[in-house]
């Protein structure tokens, strides 16, 4: 069974940073592209970044380019996102995902159940 | 920047009504990419449908996509209980993934 498991969230000041980390089990993680979905409070999704099988296509949304990097460690099954000069739009539940192949997925297949990242001061 | 506008916003049904959701692009999108999600409150979406009408595993068959071009539709044929919830598209394209605004689907 494919697990993704997200940590990292919390309360932080705006400006400040966060790295959030997704453990993943249950396939083979190297095979398959990841992804980071957000949730705002009461609204829709939003694709925030997704890492190829090898690391090698980083593609962000406008919304985060240049503060969010994406990064993923094979050989500990885990997928990272650092978060830097973040505002209180970054405010949202964030969603590991699993793609459906290895560069640019058509879609997610597996959500993990999210983490909770928050922007106040 | 393709734009996906879903409707209607909120769809009231009562159980064992078929529903229609409605998803359109604004330009035309390739079948291959479009995917429809469920999320119950409280619950992280999961996949329902990808290239148009593809079920995922263990998606009832009452659940059916169709569509092509800038047209794109998710039909639950009769609704189960726990068939209420929020429904979005999402479409694939050009190292962006993009989703719809969602329809909630409630209890009549």
């Amino acid at each position: 069974e494919v697990q993704l498991l997200e940590s990292g969230g919390g309360l932080v000041q705006p400006g400040g940073s966060l790295t959030l980390s997704c453990a993943a089990s249950g396939f083979t993680f190297s095979n398959f592209a990841m992804n980071w979905v957000r949730q705002a409070p009461e609204r829709g999704l939003e694709w925030v970044s997704t890492i190829s099988y090898n690391s090698d296509n980083t593609p962000y949304a406008e919304s985060v380019k240049g503060r969010f990097t994406i990064s993923r460690d094979n050989s500990k099954n885990t997928l990272y996102l650092q978060m830097n000069s973040l505002r209180a739009e970054d405010t949202a539940v964030y969603y590991c995902t699993k793609g459906d192949r290895g560069i640019s997925p058509r879609v997610f297949d597996c959500w993990g159940q999210g983490t909770l990242v928050t922007v106040s001061s | 920047e393709i734009v996906l506008t879903q409707s209607p916003g909120t769809l009231s049904l009562s159980p064992g009504e078929g529903a229609t959701l409605s998803c359109r692009a604004s330009q035309s999108v390739s079948s291959s990419y479009l995917a429809w999600y469920q999320q119950k409150p409280g619950q992280a979406p999961r996949l329902l449908i990808s290239g148009t009408s593809n079920r995922a595993t263990g998606i009832p068959d009452r659940f059916s996509g169709s569509g092509s071009g800038t047209d794109f539709t998710l039909t639950i044929s009769r609704l189960e209980p726990e068939d209420f919830a929020v429904y979005y598209c999402q479409r694939y394209g050009s190292s962006l993934w993009t989703f719809g605004q969602g329809t909630k689907v409630e209890i009549k």
